[in-house]
């Protein structure tokens, strides 16, 4: 089973500024088979990233993922108000595993 | 474009067994394209991957939850459904029924993909 790690659990920026989120695997992650979704409160998850750097379908592109292995970064070049959220990643494949979650928060 | 709406008790007494069913519509349950599967949320907590499942039957399950699910497929209703034995209040949480894409190898090896498509989810509360 892998372990995914999220930080920081809580980020607090202002809109306009950019985000900088990890996830990090503790065995390498196969394919680079790692998603990223975004939850608004008592809102289902949406998909927004997957394959650590595609984006999903209508996903707006300051949404950006990127790296591989064990090391993964979702960033959002420019935080609008509707970015604030939680966010997290997830590793799929054989089986599907959620890391902790991340915070984004108004500062 | 996919819909997934789950559907079942809101309520569970302790040591009883939770039964949900997830409705797919938009699309056949019974395409090779798509597996499906369920995930949860404990109030204020992260998401949790319950298990999933292919249209044929197969089944992939959280190792952590696995003695206590079983999850199956309905092909005629174009629904599938969860059944989680023996719950405590550690099992109360909102439930989500979601899809992805579902690819498999010539040798067998099989992707479960990203959760493309959630249903709305639904609150389930252990209590007596």
């Amino acid at each position: 089973e892998i372990v995914l790690t999220q930080s920081p659990g809580t980020l607090s920026l202002s809109p306009g500024e950019r985000a900088t989120l990890s996830c990090r695997a503790s065995q390498s992650v196969s394919s680079s088979y790692l998603a990223w979704y975004q939850q608004k409160p008592g809102q289902a998850p949406r998909l927004l990233i997957y394959g650590a750097s595609s984006r999903a379908t209508g996903i707006p592109d300051r949404f950006s993922g990127s790296g591989s292995g064990t090391d993964f970064t979702l960033t959002i070049s420019r935080l609008e108000p509707e970015d604030f959220a939680v966010y997290y990643c997830q590793q799929y494949g054989s089986s599907l595993f959620f890391g902790g979650g991340t915070k984004v928060e108004i500062k | 474009q996919l819909q997934l709406q789950e559907s079942g008790p809101g309520l569970v007494k302790p040591s009883e067994t939770l039964s949900l069913t997830c409705t797919v519509s938009g699309g056949s349950i019974s395409s090779s394209s798509y597996y499906w599967g369920w995930i949860r949320q404990p109030p204020g907590k992260g998401l949790e991957w319950i298990g999933s499942i292919y249209y044929s039957g197969s089944t992939y399950y959280n190792p952590s939850l696995k003695s206590r699910v079983t999850i199956s497929v309905d092909t005629s209703k174009n629904q599938f459904s969860l059944k989680l034995s023996s719950v405590t209040a550690a099992d109360t949480a909102v439930y989500y029924c979601a899809s992805g894409s579902f690819d498999k190898t010539i040798f067998g090896v099989v992707t479960l993909g990203a959760l493309d498509y959630w249903g709305q989810g639904t609150l389930v509360t252990v209590s007596s």
